[in-house]
């Protein structure tokens, strides 16, 4: 399996700007999480979906964020507008409950910087 | 509420050296704890788990035991080598739901 694949791996845009980030989970997979990681906070859970409903959105810091996942392949990650204190690392990971359940697979994150 | 709480780094070990990097949580119930890594530009990666009280992870000379008594789950090595070089996340996982919380992480700088 290719693992969890998140796209682009670096964007830089500016401030104003929609962003929107991708991902494509395991397959089989029935889990996703978004996590965003900066120094000061460290790794910060933004929202989760199981079989591709949102369950626990009380992260995701403000009306700017929007998550959707259309279907079990696919989750997006939309910040309008972007603003310079977004600009983190931003990870999807998903897990498969049942045996190995409690694994997170990581994707490779997307770096993201707004100027 | 739930968190984990590691120590702060950076450290900075001579190859060979022993490690210990510290982790305690706060917990509702009997989490299930984990050790997760990563290396520079990559996502995290799981390096070890305990899943209850007394148990013992192991993976890649690296060791963790569940203590309940000390709600703790300390990462340790005997010996380390410069390829350990990486950040080090404790987290912890409730068995009800499915929500990780993860410390801040402990970045490891291992010198030859």
């Amino acid at each position: 399996d290719a693992g969890v694949i998140q796209s682009p791996r670096h964007e830089v845009t500016e401030m104003g700007q929609e962003v929107t980030l991708r991902c494509k989970p395991i397959s089989g997979h029935d889990y996703l999480f978004w996590y965003r990681q900066t120094m000061m906070r460290g790794l910060e859970l933004l929202i989760y979906f199981n079989n591709n409903v949102p369950i626990d959105d009380s992260g995701m810091p403000e009306d700017r964020f929007s998550a959707k996942m259309p279907n079990a392949s696919f989750s997006t990650l939309k910040i309008q507008p972007s603003e310079p204190r977004d600009s983190a690392v931003y990870f999807c990971a998903s897990s498969l409950t049942g045996q190995g359940g409690e694994k997170l697979f990581f994707g490779s994150g997307t770096q993201l910087s707004v100027l | 509420g739930d968190s984990v709480t590691q120590m702060e780094g950076p450290v900075t070990l001579s190859e060979e050296a022993f490690l210990t990097i510290n982790c305690t949580y706060t917990a509702t119930g009997y989490p299930s704890l984990f050790w997760y890594v990563q290396y520079p530009g990559e996502g995290l990666q799981l390096l070890l788990k305990a899943t209850k009280a007394d148990d013992k992870g192991s993976n890649k000379g690296f060791e963790a035991t569940y203590r309940k008594e000390t709600t703790s789950f300390h990462l340790e090595k005997g010996s380390v080598q410069v390829s350990d070089s990486a950040v080090y996340f404790c987290a912890l996982r409730r068995h009800t739901g499915n929500q990780f919380y993860f410390g801040t992480g402990t970045s490891l700088t291992v010198i030859p």
